[in-house]
């Protein structure tokens, strides 16, 4: 199984910062990964895929880069409504896997 | 726009069979573009994906789950289903379903289901 660490699992960042989480893959996905917003209770939301494929709504503060093991979600400048869990996912290879989860929270 | 929807008991005993069902509105299970998945979430933890169903009759499962796990489709319904047998606490999680596009160049899971809380006690 391909395995997808995240780092850091857990930010504490100010409105206004720009942060990025990293996400790296046990062995080389090409562009096959998507990056998922979950706020609790809710269901993840679909915000990049093909590493750099923005979402139709997703606003562009949000950018991904990255291929073959290496890949970041960057969010240029942190509004009240990203403060979330962000999952990357590999769809490359089966089984599907998901990377830990890195929760955002408000400093 | 496509809209999915989870159903079933929110309690099963151990060794007891979980069943749900993925009702799909605004668009069709026999789409052949789509895979339509199963995943689940423990409190607190990560996301699973547990298998995938197409319209062809087609599956894959995870092989942790797959001695256990059905997925299955009801084109006239218009829903898919999970059902997973043998049941034990560590199946108490949050199961999503989602649509799954395979694209040459791009994929993706989108939408998904709201979530439905399974507990597995006695």
């Amino acid at each position: 199984d391909i395995q997808l660490t995240q780092s850091p699992s857990f930010l504490s960042a100010s409105v206004g910062d720009r942060v990025t989480i990293t996400c790296r893959a046990s062995q080389g996905i090409s562009s096959n990964l998507v990056w998922y917003q979950q706020k609790p209770g809710k269901a993840p939301e679909l915000l990049i895929y093909a590493a750099s494929t923005l979402q139709s709504g997703v606003p562009s503060r949000f950018s991904g880069s990255g291929s073959g093991t290496e890949f970041s979600l960057t969010i240029s400048s942190l509004q009240p409504e990203d403060f979330a869990t962000y999952s990357c996912q590999q769809l490359n290879d089966y089984p599907v896997t998901f990377g830990q989860g890195t929760r955002l929270e408000i400093k | 726009q496509v809209q999915l929807q989870e159903s079933g008991p929110g309690l099963v005993k151990p060794s007891q069979t979980l069943s749900l069902t993925c009702t799909v509105s605004g668009g069709s299970v026999s789409n052949s573009a789509y895979y339509w998945s199963w995943i689940r979430q423990p409190a607190g933890g990560g996301l699973e994906w547990i298998g995938r169903v197409h319209t062809s009759g087609d599956t894959k499962y995870i092989p942790s789950l797959k001695s256990r796990v059905t997925i299955s489709l009801d084109t006239s319904k218009n829903q898919f289903s999970l059902r997973l047998s043998s049941v034990t606490a560590a199946d108490t999680a949050v199961y999503y379903c989602a649509r799954w596009f395979p694209g040459s160049h791009s994929r993706w899971f989108d939408p998904w289901g709201q979530g439905t809380l399974v507990t597995v006690s006695s």
